[in-house]
């Protein structure tokens, strides 16, 4: 089955910066790749994904980009405010599956 | 659209006795994914269903079990209470129904918070 590796597990930043979470899968033929935010003592949010068709998609201040050679896949999130501080999960969904498998997650830590 | 439900939200158990938790999943969603949230280990796939068929299961015991109704609700029981199922439990649902574009996209409920004593 798939695996989704995660990476860093916990970022600092300061307002105004960027972020960049960065992650890795397994399965070659895997075609979707969703990111979700969770807010403390929320439920898990879908904030952007990508198709494997695609190596870039922007939505405003968060975008994601995909290597399907090197099998990775990035959140790049600009201008972090304090409100972006939050647990970011990345997953990947495999050619042969109808739901994703998810990265350990990465707490993201926005200081004003 | 109703988002996903779950009921109850807090939960209270002892060792040893058995729990059933709720989903109700959006409109017209058919697919119910469970997951077990646990502090550093992220989002613990236990299970899927779809039309009242478990599709994709994960490494958990037996203790673990569930099940989907002709309504798309869906619940999940856990036998024999351990401490360390002590977790939030997240319900996931979506149209899961693949296709040519695919219609991956998940959608969770609050989750029910599950502490055993």
């Amino acid at each position: 089955g798939e695996n989704v590796e995660q990476h860093p597990s916990t970022l600092s930043v300061q307002e105004g910066d960027s972020a960049v979470i960065k992650c890795t899968y397994s399965d070659s033929a895997s075609n979707y790749f969703p990111w979700y935010k969770q807010e403390l003592g929320k439920r898990p949010q879908l904030i952007i994904d990508i198709r494997s068709n695609v190596g870039e998609k922007k939505d405003q201040r968060i975008a994601v980009t995909l290597n399907k050679t090197a099998k990775h896949f990035s959140l790049h999130i600009t201008e972090t405010q304090p409100e972006d501080s939050a647990v970011y999960f990345c997953a990947a969904k495999s050619g042969g599956s109808y739901i994703p498998t998810f990265g350990r997650g990465t707490s993201l830590i926005v200081h004003p | 659209k109703a988002g996903v439900t779950q009921t109850p939200r807090y939960l209270i158990k002892t060792r040893g006795q058995q729990v059933t938790l709720s989903c109700s999943p959006i409109s017209g969603h058919r697919s119910v994914s469970w997951y077990q949230q646990t502090p550093g280990q992220g989002l613990q796939f236990l299970f899927e269903y779809f039309s009242e068929t478990q599709r994709n299961k994960g490494n958990f015991p037996g203790r673990f079990s569930g099940r989907q109704f002709s309504n798309s609700r869906s619940e999940m029981n856990v036998s024999t209470l351990e401490l360390g199922d002590s977790a939030l439990y997240l319900c996931a649902s979506s149209l899961g129904s693949g296709g040519a574009r695919g219609d991956y996209e998940q959608y969770f409920g609050p989750g029910t918070r599950l502490t055993v004593t």
